[in-house]
């Protein structure tokens, strides 16, 4: 049973920089066929696709964030991270990490999530 | 980006029930439609896959219809844990979206 856990700050300040790691048990994440994926949801409201990145390291970004996501893996580890630059209030959510599983593209396992708050 | 339209927004309803969701993309996606389950506080959970694929462990009064721009989830015979908030995310195209929710209550 694959299990995904995401941890990091819970209280970041405005205009720095959130930073999320998701730690993967229970299966190898260099296995083929998934890609690591953020999702975000804004209190009381919807998700969002953040991102996702294979083990090889190939990256895709939802565009609305493009230019403030750095998605990593570190396949030694068995995790990969979230990096979002520039934060404001806009960005307080809970943020899950999921994999997907590639061809349907699903999120199959997700992580608890943990809320993100940003606040000086 | 493709816009997913979930109706209705929120829905009563008793247990032993059958509801139907119904969810729209605002262009072709095939069958590139997965649906989820979201509790409260909670992770969503993948209920169906490719539009009617049933995701391994999920009870077989979930069922998934449709291809194209239009899909339905339909619980037969509603029981009480399945009161909860349920996700129809497209798979077709990067950025996947999802619908903005269609919130199950009880009646």
């Amino acid at each position: 049973q694959v299990q995904l856990q995401e941890s990091g700050p819970r209280l970041v300040k405005p205009s720095q920089t959130l930073s999320l790691t998701c730690a993967v048990s229970g299966g190898s994440i260099s296995s083929g066929g998934y890609y690591w994926s953020w999702i975000r949801q804004h209190p009381e409201k919807g998700l969002e696709w953040i991102g996702y990145i294979s083990y090889s390291g190939n990256t895709y970004y939802n565009p609305s964030l493009r230019s403030r996501i750095i998605i990593s893996i570190d396949t030694s580890k068995n995790q990969f991270s979230l990096k979002l630059s520039s934060v404001t209030a806009a960005d307080t959510a809970v943020y899950y990490c999921a994999r997907l599983i590639n061809g349907y593209n699903y999120f199959d396992y997700w992580g608890q999530g943990t809320l993100v708050t940003v606040s000086s | 980006d493709i816009q997913m339209t979930q109706s209705p927004s929120s829905l009563s309803a008793s247990v032993g029930d059958t509801v139907t969701i119904t969810c729209r993309a605002s262009q072709y996606i095939s069958t590139y439609l997965n649906w989820y389950q979201q509790e409260p506080g909670r992770a969503p959970v993948l209920l169906i896959y490719a539009a009617s694929t049933l995701q391994s462990g999920v009870p077989s009064r979930f069922s998934g219809s449709g291809s194209g721009t239009d899909f339905t989830l339909t619980i037969s015979s509603l029981e009480s844990e399945d009161f909860a908030t349920y996700y129809c995310q497209q798979g077709y195209s990067i950025p996947f979206t999802f619908g903005q929710g269609t919130k199950l209550e009880i009646k």
